[in-house]
């Protein structure tokens, strides 16, 4: 049962642009949302995360916009650079739940 | 900070033998954990949750038979991969949370099964 979804599966971009990754979950209880990053062969890193109380963070030159109603939230990554290529994953919980991780966006960024 | 460490970080195992592998919380105290597997080229999969002094939860498809975990203190986790085969080759992460909740994730170990 995969409680977190992440469209599309991969997604590739020019440089300079800006990459959209979409998440969408199905527990309205989740309220906090991070984002990884994981290079090959490397463990997840944090890369920003939200909680259900905002519509949007930003950090550099990442921003997320979450729609509480819709249950859904996006990684905007402006200004790609081919270092940004990666795998990244949504993830969702509540205090009382440990972050259930969504299926991956596997992004490249062309120079 | 809070920290967490797996060790080890690279390990080959024949198949059908066992590997233990250990997770430490440093600079928190670490009131559950919880253990996940990414296969290759796939998501991570919640294994179990661990809490001290409670008993463990396997999630489906998971078992106690197959995945054993101690957790004897709020520092150190350990599971063990029983019989590993093929299937499960892939990052096994840590996640360790503290008394308000914030989890921290340690950088994995990575399981090759020959």
């Amino acid at each position: 049962q995969q409680q977190v979804r992440q469209s599309p599966q991969s997604l590739t971009v020019w440089e300079g642009e800006t990459a959209i990754l979409n998440c969408s979950y199905e527990n309205s209880a989740f309220d906090y949302f991070p984002w990884y990053q994981q290079f090959p062969g490397e463990g997840p890193a944090l890369l920003i995360a939200i909680r259900s109380v905002s519509d949007k963070k930003e950090d550099g030159g990442f921003t997320i916009f979450f729609n509480k109603r819709e249950k859904n939230l996006s990684l905007h990554i402006k200004d790609s650079q081919p270092g940004d290529s990666a795998t990244y994953f949504c993830a969702a919980s509540n205090s009382g739940t440990y972050q259930r991780f969504g299926t991956g966006t596997k992004l490249q960024v062309v120079p | 900070g809070a920290l967490v460490y797996q060790y080890p970080r690279r390990t080959i195992c024949k198949s059908g033998t066992s590997m233990r592998m250990e997770c430490q919380a440093v600079g928190f105290q670490a009131t559950s954990v919880a253990w996940y597997r990414q296969s290759p080229q796939k998501t991570f999969e919640l294994i179990a949750l661990s809490t001290v002094n409670s008993a463990i939860k396997y999630e489906q498809n998971f078992t106690q038979e197959k995945f054993p975990i101690s957790h004897p203190n709020l520092s150190f986790s350990s599971m063990t991969v029983l019989n590993a085969y093929l299937e499960d080759r892939g990052l096994y992460l840590c996640g360790a949370r503290d008394e308000v909740y914030e989890q921290y994730f340690g950088p994995g170990t990575r399981l090759t099964v020959l």
